[in-house]
C-alpha cells in the first residue's frame, strides 16, 4: 500500500489561473480530508468528503474553491482564479471510516506568482 | 469554536535532557486529543492519541481536563526526535476532522 498519494508535489501558477490538486487515498479508504497550511500556521481543515459526497465543507472559502471525490479516480481540490494568498501547502488525508485514524499525504505546495 | 494552542514555536534541548512540548486546548465538549509528528522531508504521521494511553518512542501525553492540557513528554531526548510536532483535537466523536495547533519544532543537539 503506497499510502496517500498527492500530486503534484509542487505547483506554480500565475495569478488568475486555475490550480488542480489531486489526492489518491490509501487502498480501501473512502473518506478524504483536505487541509491547508499557510506559512507559520498549523494545518486548517477545509473539507471532508466521502465517495461522491461532501460531508463537511465548513472550512472551505465560499468562492473559487471546490472539491470532489468521484466514484472512480482521485479526489480533486480545485482553486479557480488563484491569488497570492492561496500560496500554501495543501494536505490530503484519508481514513477507512469516520472514526479511524486518518493518514496524510506529503502535501502539494502551491506557489502563486 | 475549538482551539489548540502550542505556545512554543521552537524547543531546543541537548540529547538526554527531558522534553515537554506544551499543548492547551479550548472546547466545550469532550474532545479527543492527538499528537502528530513530521520528520524532515516526511509526511505527517500520528504519534499518539490520548484514548490509547500508549507510550510511543518513549513519548507520553496525559489529558488534563482541569487544565485543558495535553502536554507531550519524554524523559530523555534523542537526536532522532528532532522534528515538527503538532497537537490536534477532534471535536466531534465520529468525525476524523482535526483542529491543529501551529506546531513546535523540537531540536535535539548532541
Amino acid at each position: 500500500n503506497a499510502g496517500v498519494m498527492q500530486n503534484p508535489r509542487h505547483l506554480v501558477r500565475r495569478r488568475g489561473q486555475e490550480a488542480r490538486l489531486r489526492c489518491s487515498p490509501m487502498k480501501g479508504h473512502s473518506h478524504v480530508y483536505w487541509y491547508r497550511q499557510l506559512p507559520e500556521e498549523g494545518l486548517k481543515f477545509m473539507v471532508y468528503l466521502q465517495k461522491e459526497n461532501i460531508i463537511d465543507e465548513s472550512g472551505m472559502p465560499k468562492e473559487r474553491f471546490s472539491a470532489e471525490f468521484p466514484k472512480e479516480g482521485p479526489s480533486i481540490l480545485r482553486i479557480q482564479q488563484v491569488v497570492r494568498g492561496d500560496s500554501a501547502a495543501y494536505f490530503c488525508a484519508s481514513s477507512w471510516d469516520s472514526n479511524t485514524e486518518a493518514f496524510f499525504g506529503q502535501g502539494t505546495r502551491l506557489t502563486v506568482v | 469554536a475549538q482551539r489548540v494552542t502550542q505556545p512554543e514555536k521552537l524547543l531546543s534541548v541537548f540529547k538526554g535532557a527531558p522534553v515537554e512540548l506544551k499543548c492547551n486546548y479550548s472546547y466545550s465538549g469532550s474532545p479527543e486529543l492527538f499528537w502528530y509528528v513530521q520528520y524532515s522531508r516526511q509526511r505527517l504521521q500520528l504519534l499518539l492519541r490520548h484514548i490509547s494511553r500508549e507510550s510511543i518512542k518513549g513519548f507520553t501525553a496525559d489529558l488534563n481536563k482541569g487544565e485543558t492540557s495535553f502536554h507531550l513528554k519524554k524523559p530523555f531526548a534523542q537526536e532522532e526526535d528532532s522534528a515538527m510536532y503538532y497537537c490536534a483535537l477532534r471535536p466531534i466523536p465520529g468525525y476524523s476532522t482535526l483542529t491543529f495547533g501551529k506546531g513546535t519544532m523540537l531540536l535535539v543537539s548532541p
